[in-house]
């Protein structure tokens, strides 16, 4: 077990809807990255939170958006879901933003309808 | 743009066997190098990194090897074990800002007991 936890394992929603999904870093972790995974594909990078700060943004619209705690807990939000956002969403944790060794959480299967 | 392929998308092996997944990347810049395994519904596993400054890097039945010249990975696993199949993601990242990682689409590995 990585101690990163995210929640929930699974979740159905409708076309139009919004969904946030949330993750627990590894204690004394302090960065959070989120990927999306659709099925049979590496997983994609969406943003990196750092001190409660995006710090770095891949190539996914401003629906997707994200939050970071004091506690370094983090949450994703997608607004106005389509098909295509269906896929496994996976929250990595690390140290810093330097270090290559990141603990990855069992991930949220999303299924959009 | 950046990108992280593989060769093979399946590869098949006897159990006791040695492995080994080959993995392409074509950004320059990348300057680290991690191996990911994943488990069917989990997350992905840290296996082994390294960075462009080495070209072989070992870890417990794991060698990593670099070739910087022609931009290729690859991933040794010694006396491959049933315990072992799973899907394996190359991916690529660059230290020098924040901590985003390109994976590929990864190989599966069957080991055939």
């Amino acid at each position: 077990e990585t101690g990163v936890t995210q929640s929930p394992t699974h979740l159905i929603k409708t076309r139009g809807q919004q969904v946030t999904l949330r993750c627990s870093s590894q204690s004394g972790h302090n960065t959070v990255s989120w990927y999306q995974q659709a099925l049979g594909q590496g997983p994609q990078f969406i943003f990196q939170y750092y001190r409660e700060e995006e710090n770095g943004r891949g190539n996914f619209p401003p629906r997707f958006s994200g939050l970071q705690f004091p506690n370094y807990s983090s949450e994703l939000n997608v607004n106005a879901l389509e098909l295509d956002d269906s896929a496994l969403y996976l929250c990595a944790s690390s140290f810093g933003t330097q270090n290559t060794e990141a603990f990855f959480g069992q991930g949220t299967r999303l299924t959009v309808v | 743009g950046e990108s992280v392929g593989l060769h093979l998308p399946t590869l098949s092996v006897q159990e006791g066997d040695n492995s080994i997944i080959n993995c392409a990347y074509s950004n320059s810049a990348s300057d680290y190098f991690i191996w990911y395994k994943q488990e069917s519904g989990k997350g992905p596993q840290f296996i082994i990194d390294i960075r462009s400054n080495m070209d072989k890097r070992q870890g417990q039945r794991v060698t990593v090897l670099l070739n910087k010249t022609v931009k290729h990975l690859s991933l040794q696993i010694a006396a491959t074990q049933p315990g072992d199949s799973a899907v394996y993601f190359c991916a690529e990242g660059y230290s020098g800002g924040y901590q985003k990682v390109t994976f590929g689409t990864g190989t599966k590995l069957q080991v055939i007991p």
